[in-house]
């Protein structure tokens, strides 16, 4: 059982240039969520989704799109990537959004830094 | 809104030591607390949650009781080992629709532990 697969782990990028972060889960969850950790921050919502065809922005959405087409893929757009997203990426993912009832599983994070 | 507030560190000790891990919060309601633990290079990893007042958390040795009336879900641990050495995270999450779908963490909190 792979859980959270989050690729690639580490990137860099030039500023204006784009890329997609992937995540998947093969635990049938409905529940999924990217979060950016920075340092002395803790761990920020960029966006949710609740089922396939299903996506809504969190804390700090800007500069950032998703789609979820799969319950198993909720893949990361960076369209055009400045140097305040340098961050480290962790997608999450929990049977339901009831997060006080469901385990929230955490992929292993993409560190992307942006030149 | 919602926020956890816990202790700075770095927090260096021995082997064997008790350890304690400072959590207060700010919500409405009646929030879920959660611990979560990231060891070096890995995502966060529940530890322990507590979901209603009173509740004591445990797993692995740590312990956390939630505190309704000091608003605090402190982490304790009798006797530290050098595999516990990582970064732990004081979380929270709503009890209503508009914030029971996303975590609230706080800064996280580094314990390395000497041998």
């Amino acid at each position: 059982n792979a859980g959270v697969t989050q690729t690639p782990k580490f990137q860099v990028l030039k500023t204006g240039q784009s890329m997609t972060l992937q995540c998947a889960q093969d635990m049938n969850h409905e529940y999924m969520s990217w979060y950016r950790q920075d340092p002395g921050m803790g761990l920020r919502l960029i966006h949710y989704s609740v089922g396939a065809g299903i996506t809504d922005q969190g804390e700090v959405p800007n500069g950032y799109n998703v789609s979820r087409s799969t319950t198993e893929d909720f893949p990361l757009r960076l369209l055009s990537a400045a140097p305040s997203q340098t961050s480290v990426y962790f997608c999450a993912s929990s049977y339901t959004l009831q997060l006080a009832k469901n385990i929230q599983y955490f992929g292993a994070g993409t560190r992307l830094s942006v030149l | 809104g919602n926020s956890v507030t816990q202790m700075e560190g770095p927090v260096t000790l021995s082997e064997e030591a008790f350890l304690t891990i400072n959590c207060t919060y700010t919500a409405t309601g009646y929030p879920s607390l959660f611990w979560y633990v990231q060891y070096p290079g890995e995502g966060l990893q529940l530890l322990l949650k507590a979901t209603k007042a009173d509740d004591k958390g445990s797993n692995k040795g740590f312990e956390a009781t939630y505190r309704k009336e000091t608003t605090s879900f402190h982490l304790e641990k009798g006797s530290v080992q050098v595999s516990d050495s990582a970064v732990y995270f004081c979380a929270l999450t709503g009890d209503s629709g508009g914030s029971n779908y996303k975590l609230t963490f706080g800064k996280g909190t580094l314990l390395t532990v000497n041998p």
